[in-house]
């Protein structure tokens, strides 16, 4: 079974723009969770997805949302993007509370 | 104070070491998860604990949920053990994707 991917792998952008993350699931996996990790706060969970619903949001601004498809792929934008946000943002699909981690997306706000 | 504690927050073993990482944490919790990341990036979920005790191979896993405690072993440490160890909570009742996580172990193992 191909693992989880995500799309772009990396990414610059500026303050004040806005930007669309891509995380496909291991095939099966109804659940994607996202997470930012930063060198200050470690690893955060920011929202968690089964079967289009978001089923949980962690303590982050409405400036970052998220949508999952039919196919269970799921997508995290952060609108307004500020210097804050640069991190590394990874995905994980899980079944039987095991989580599968992506490689994440490395974004850099300029 | 953090819900889920890591201690040490670095650790340097001579090749062969036997390795402890502790994790304590203060929330009710269902399971515990142990991960992996090495350089670049990729997490690897090495356990996931609700009771007990396991093993995979050189690394074990325990955890004590009245003293809301999990230890996470290496035996015969390698240098390609060396990486951040991550301990995560699931909150009990929460969903499987709502972890709070430990700031992380940082192991360096020389040869």
């Amino acid at each position: 079974k191909a693992g989880v991917t995500q799309t772009p792998r990396y990414l610059i952008k500026t303050r004040g723009q806005q930007v669309t993350l891509s995380c496909s699931p291991i095939s099966g996996h109804r659940s994607v969770s996202w997470y930012q990790q930063t060198p200050g706060q470690g690893l955060q969970f920011l929202f968690e997805y089964f079967s289009e619903t978001q089923r949980n949001k962690g303590n982050f601004p409405g400036r970052f949302s998220g949508r999952q498809f039919s196919n269970s792929r799921s997508e995290m934008n952060v609108s307004t993007l500020e210097l804050g946000d640069s991190a590394l943002y990874l995905c994980a699909s899980s079944a039987n509370n095991e989580q599968f981690f992506g490689p994440g997306t490395r974004l850099t706000v300029l | 104070k953090n819900e889920v504690e890591q201690s040490p927050q670095n650790l340097t073993a001579q090749e062969g070491e036997f390795i402890t990482i502790n994790c304590s944490y203060s929330v009710g919790i269902s399971a515990l998860h142990w991960l992996q990341q090495h350089p670049g990036g990729g997490i690897v979920s090495l356990f996931m604990l609700s009771s007990g005790k396991k093993k995979h191979g050189r690394l074990i896993a325990t955890i004590n949920i009245q003293e809301k405690h999990s230890s996470l072993h290496i035996t015969a440490s390698h240098p390609r053990d060396s990486a951040v160890y991550i301990c995560a909570a699931l909150n009990y009742g929460g969903s499987q994707g709502n972890l709070i996580f430990g700031k992380g172990t940082k192991l360096s193992v020389k040869p």
